[in-house]
């Protein structure tokens, strides 16, 4: 039973171009959603996080739009870069219920392409 | 400044030995997670220890144990290797347990055979 859903394994965009990666959850008690991208042979790295009393938090060339009604979230890269070229993970967790540990999706494989 | 260290980076055993994972966070750091990454999935979270106690633990049996040391380091130890323990393991470190900025080590790739 998976609590967090990233339904495209894979996404291509040229560069300069927007990459919107996509995430779904089913548990309602989550509270707290985090982006990480991971490149081969590193361990995943922090790129933003949105709490859910808010709907949109932006750093830089991220965005991470929260739709809680339909326990939706994005992450949107503009413009997106080769370098951005990874592993992106979603993960969840019910920061107001006490420590929970982070729940991942799948992860979506984003390749920007020059 | 160094990251979260994890050792070692590769390993192979044989189905039914026993192993151990070994993680020191980052300086300051007094929380530890473990979490296990098998391909094409998302990492999943084995155990989580703050000042030398265990916090949490995810849906593994009881072949995975783990502890943490006064020095805040910590091994992840698993008995009776079953193929389907190949996978990569990642250490995560962080402040405190309520603290999300989670720091990941880079893993340790094991492979049983």
């Amino acid at each position: 039973d998976q609590q967090v859903k990233q339904n495209s394994p894979s996404l291509s965009v040229q560069e300069g171009r927007i990459s919107i990666l996509n995430c779904d959850y089913t548990n309602s008690m989550f509270d707290y959603f985090l982006w990480y991208k991971k490149y081969p042979a590193e361990g995943p790295t922090f790129l933003i996080s949105i709490s859910s009393i808010k709907d949109k938090n932006e750093d830089g060339r991220f965005t991470v739009f929260l739709n809680k009604s339909a326990k939706h979230l994005s992450l949107h890269i503009v413009p997106s870069q080769p370098g951005d070229s990874a592993v992106y993970f979603c993960a969840a967790s019910t920061r107001n219920s006490g420590n929970t540990p982070l729940v991942f999706g799948k992860g979506t494989r984003l390749s920007v392409i020059a | 400044d160094a990251g979260v260290t994890q050792s070692p980076t590769h390993l192979i055993k044989t189905r039914g030995q026993h192993v151990t994972l070994r993680c020191s966070p980052i300086s300051g750091h007094k929380s530890v997670s473990w979490y296990q990454q098998v391909l094409g999935q998302g990492p999943q979270f084995i155990f989580q220890y703050y000042e030398k106690e265990e916090r949490g633990r995810g849906n593994f049996p009881d072949r995975f144990s783990a502890r943490q040391f006064p020095n805040y380091s910590s091994e992840l130890n698993v008995n009776a290797l079953l193929l389907g323990d190949s996978a990569l393991y990642l250490c995560a470190s962080s402040l405190d347990p309520i603290n999300y900025g989670y720091t990941f080590g880079s893993g340790t790739r094991l492979t049983v055979v």
